[in-house]
């Protein structure tokens, strides 16, 4: 599977877009790119996937660049309530292959 | 609410003990995955069951064994425990398989080995 990069830790302002980068540079043409996230101890929560096109939900908005080699989650409009550890997952797409490889993330923390 | 649920929430055991976690996935899932979470070593994947059969495997020590039952319910076996077991084991659930499937965890079981 691609190796994922995050930056470790990010601050944003309660009610402003939290932005969060991810690089996957070794990513292949048949790998979607995942978002999750982990509230404290909690199970890790699924946010949004996507393969090439920038795609948006009701929790946040996936851009990924046209090279594929990296993307960006953003949070429209943070709330203390998306305090958590932010996982970016590159998985292929291919069935027996849908174990998620987790690294490091980045703790994203709102500030009030 | 995932509609995952895992029993027990916790567990306090001691060395060389064997327990068994237990996994409901939602409704209609037929893969369920174990992972664990420890201090050292993050989430880890350890084994994914579909239909009932074993489908993948990962990090999971020859002390451990899984199985998903006719119902789709899971379970984790872990025996002969030692202190490093302690972690958080979650199980997740996806529909089918394929990369457009997400994972849907539960809240995890927090175990303690003493």
């Amino acid at each position: 599977d691609a190796k994922t990069t995050q930056p470790p830790s990010m601050d944003c302002a309660e009610g402003r877009a939290a932005n969060l980068p991810c690089n996957h540079s070794t990513i292949s043409g048949n790998e979607y790119v995942y978002w999750y996230r982990q509230i404290h101890s909690q199970g890790p929560q699924y946010i949004i996937h996507g393969l090439k096109n920038n795609e948006t939900n009701e929790m946040a908005s996936l851009i990924i660049t046209e090279d594929r080699k990296s993307s960006t989650l953003i949070l429209p409009h943070a709330t203390l309530r998306d305090t958590a550890v932010y996982y970016c997952i590159v998985r292929p797409s291919n069935f027996g292959n849908e174990k998620l490889t987790f690294g490091t993330g980045t703790r994203l923390t709102i500030i009030p | 609410d995932s509609g995952v649920t895992q029993t027990p929430k916790h567990l306090i055991t001691a060395t060389g003990q064997r327990v068994t976690l237990r996994c409901s996935p939602r409704s209609g899932d037929l893969s369920v995955y174990w992972y664990q979470q420890s201090l050292d070593q993050g989430l880890q994947f350890l084994i994914q069951y579909y239909n009932g059969e074993e489908r993948a495997k990962g990090n999971i020590l020859e002390r451990f064994s899984a199985q998903q039952f006719p119902d789709l319910h899971s379970e984790l076996n872990l025996s002969s425990l030692e202190l490093g077991d302690s972690a958080l084991y979650f199980c997740a659930s996806s529909a089918v398989g394929g990369g457009r499937n997400e994972q849907f965890f539960g809240p995890g079981t927090r175990l303690t080995v003493l």
